[in-house]
């Protein structure tokens, strides 16, 4: 199947730094690719979608100056934490798919990325 | 998209088959029915997904009931590997489509 690969997997920084988080789709153009975070025992929430070569559409309650997301290539997506702080500590899990989802296109994930923010 | 109920857990014995309902009253006639499933600290893995037909693939089988109201997800064959939570989503069809994910049932495999 599909792979998305998603680095890094683990990332710990200090507080009011920034961190950036890739997403790959390895061997299909992902025309559209998802942002998640999930807290522990909790349900991914999704927090973007992001189309290639336009700017993201936010989900309702997420910062769009402070998850700053690029998705400048077929095959890329990043997810920036800016300035971030110990509540943004949450594992961030991306999701591609080459069409659309409600046909035979299926959403392909990543491993996820652990972030802790000290 | 419609929203889905799931019971919060259930378990079930080694080499035995899982099957884990779902309800979707509310789905519409172009929504489909996904599964997926999280190992703990892994990215969700795709298991599969139908409109109207049953469906069968080497994961497992997805028996969805006429009216389209409620479908069961089968294990046929559970072993520990397969201790996850599983998300049962509907999904409408169209550009804009997105997966929204609920609780989900943490299927817990015991030896």
């Amino acid at each position: 199947g599909a792979v998305v690969s998603q680095h890094p997997s683990r990332v710990i920084c200090k507080s009011g730094t920034s961190v950036k988080i890739e997403c790959r789709s390895l061997d299909f153009q992902a025309t559209t690719m998802f942002w998640y975070r999930q807290f522990p025992k909790q349900s991914l929430m999704l927090m973007a979608t992001s189309n290639e070569g336009s700017k993201a559409t936010y989900e309702q309650g997420v910062e769009k100056d402070k998850f700053l997301i690029n998705h400048a290539s077929l095959t890329l997506s990043t997810l920036t934490v800016t300035s971030a702080h110990p509540e943004d500590s949450s594992f961030y899990i991306c999701s591609a798919r080459g069409g659309q989802i409600a046909t035979n296109e299926k959403l392909f994930f990543g491993s996820g990325t652990q972030l802790s923010v000290l | 998209d419609a929203k889905t109920t799931q019971p919060t857990s259930m378990d079930c014995a080694e080499g035995r088959a899982a099957n884990l309902p779902c309800n979707h009253s509310t789905i519409s006639g172009n929504e489909y029915v996904y599964w997926y499933r999280q190992i703990h600290s892994q990215g969700p893995q795709y298991i599969i997904h139908g409109l109207k037909n049953n469906e069968t693939n080497e994961m497992a089988s997805l028996i969805i009931t006429k009216d389209r109201k409620s479908s069961t997800l089968i294990l046929p064959h559970a072993t520990l590997r397969d201790t996850a939570v599983y998300y049962c989503i509907v999904v409408q069809t169209g550009a804009n489509s997105k997966l929204t994910f609920g609780k989900g049932i943490t299927l817990s495999v015991r030896p």
